[in-house]
């Protein structure tokens, strides 16, 4: 059981370059969730979707793009990067039916030279 | 007022004595609250969650909430070193139709040997 997968793990991109960032759960969770950690700064919530066909912003969603292909997979995309974006990222899905825990990727380790 | 705010450490406390982290929110509405744990270098991952007033127990962790006064901690008895680590707050928040999970910044914890 994979729960929730990221890829990549770790990315070195310049100035004003794009990429896109993938996340999928194998959990049937209807709710999924991108966070950016900085140190100091814990979790903050960039964009979440709460259900297939649905996205909203969180606290910090100026220069992401996200999209909610199915049920399974949220991407976030960043289409011009600056050095403020380089962080941490966490994807994660959400047990509504049970507890309402958050299931985490491992992280991706953007830098934005 | 920041939405779910935590001491901000760091916390250093022997090992067997008892390591006490504190959060609070701003939002009433709020209705299920989580800690989550952190090590260096990892995604976080859930050890308690506490839906009602008063206290919840799990081994050596306890939970307490008291809705009133907009508060939550986490207690940590008999405290070992590979509890070490950061410790995060999440307070679930509605907005709308849809419901999303608000994290502190973190508090981080040292056991000393």
């Amino acid at each position: 059981n994979a729960g929730v997968t990221q890829t990549p793990k770790f990315q070195v991109l310049k100035t004003g370059q794009s990429m896109t960032l993938q996340c999928a759960q194998d959990m049937n969770h209807n709710s999924m969730y991108w966070y950016r950690q900085d140190p100091g700064m814990g979790l903050r919530l960039i964009y979440y979707s709460a259900s297939e066909g649905t996205t909203d912003k969180g606290e910090v969603p100026n220069g992401y793009n996200v999209s909610r292909l199915n049920k399974r997979e949220f991407s976030l995309r960043l289409e011009s990067a600056a050095p403020s974006q380089t962080s941490v990222y966490f994807c994660a899905s959400q047990d509504r039916g049970q507890t309402g825990e958050l299931f985490f990727g491992e992280g991706s380790r953007l830098t934005v030279l | 007022q920041k939405e779910v705010e935590q001491n901000s450490g760091p916390l250093s406390v022997p090992e067997g004595a008892i390591a006490s982290l504190n959060c609070t929110y701003s939002d009433r509405g709020s209705q299920s609250f989580f800690w989550y744990r952190q090590y260096s270098g990892k995604s976080p991952e859930l050890i308690m969650f506490i839906y009602s007033n008063g206290d919840k127990e799990d081994g050596r962790f306890t939970a307490q909430l008291n809705k009133a006064s907009q508060y939550v901690s986490l207690l940590i008895r008999d405290s070992q070193p590979s509890d070490s680590a950061t410790y995060l707050c999440a307070v679930n928040r509605r907005e709308g139709g849809s419901e999303k999970l608000v994290f502190g910044k973190g508090t981080k914890l040292t056991v000393n040997p």
